[in-house]
């Protein structure tokens, strides 16, 4: 059965910062491109970012460049998301997909002061 | 990028009656088009994927059609477990997006 979990959501304030990580199991993790994708409370789904097999490509949406990070360990099985400079937009759920099938059930993120 | 939208927002139907969900794409993504459902305090489940491949065990009640930039989810006899909000994805080029989504409820 294939598992996606993740953790490390929580309270932070503006400007702070939070790594998330996703942990994945039932699946061969390294041959897979990974996903990050949020909902922010009452909006509809936003993808955040995207990682390659390797970890040598990455991609983020425009409003979170420069700010977040995302990487993975293939040893791990475990994919990550840095959140830096936080902002109350940045509030959302979280998710780490393996595209397009498998999603975890995501992580709550609220920036707030 | 490209911009997809929903329509319409809400529909409101009576299990048993086919509904019909519209995506429409600002630019041609050719076949490169997802479809979810989305319930409240769950992950979304993948539905469709390149536009019309129904994805392991989902039901044939669920169809998707189109290419280019109008594409159709329907679903022919509605279940009460169906009634959920529907959202269509592009994975044509970056940034991948969403549409707005399609709220689906009882009438």
């Amino acid at each position: 059965e294939v598992q996606l979990v993740e953790s490390g959501g929580g309270l932070v304030q503006i400007g702070g910062s939070l790594r998330l990580s996703c942990s994945a199991s039932g699946i061969t993790f390294s041959n897979y491109v990974m996903h990050w994708v949020r909902q922010a409370p009452g909006k509809g789904l936003e993808y955040v970012s995207a990682i390659s097999t390797n970890g040598g490509s990455t991609l983020y949406t425009d409003s979170v460049k420069g700010r977040f990070t995302v990487s993975r360990d293939n040893s791990q099985n475990t994919l990550y998301l840095q959140l830096s400079s936080l902002r109350p937009e940045d509030t959302a759920v979280y998710y780490c997909v393996r595209p397009y099938l498998y999603w975890g059930q995501g992580t709550l993120v609220t920036v707030s002061s | 990028e490209i911009v997809l939208t929903q329509s319409p927002a809400t529909l409101s139907l009576s299990p048993g009656e086919r509904a019909t969900l519209s995506c429409r794409a600002s630019q041609g993504v050719g076949s490169a088009l997802v479809w979810y459902q989305h319930k409240a305090g769950q992950a979304p489940r993948l539905l469709i994927d390149g536009a019309s491949d129904r994805a392991t065990g989902v039901p044939a009640r669920f169809s998707g059609s189109g290419s280019g930039t109008d594409f159709t989810l329907t679903i022919s006899s509605l279940e009460p477990d169906d009634f959920a909000v529907y959202y269509c994805q592009h994975r044509s080029s970056w940034p991948y997006t969403f549409g707005q989504g399609t709220k689906l409820e009882i009438k």
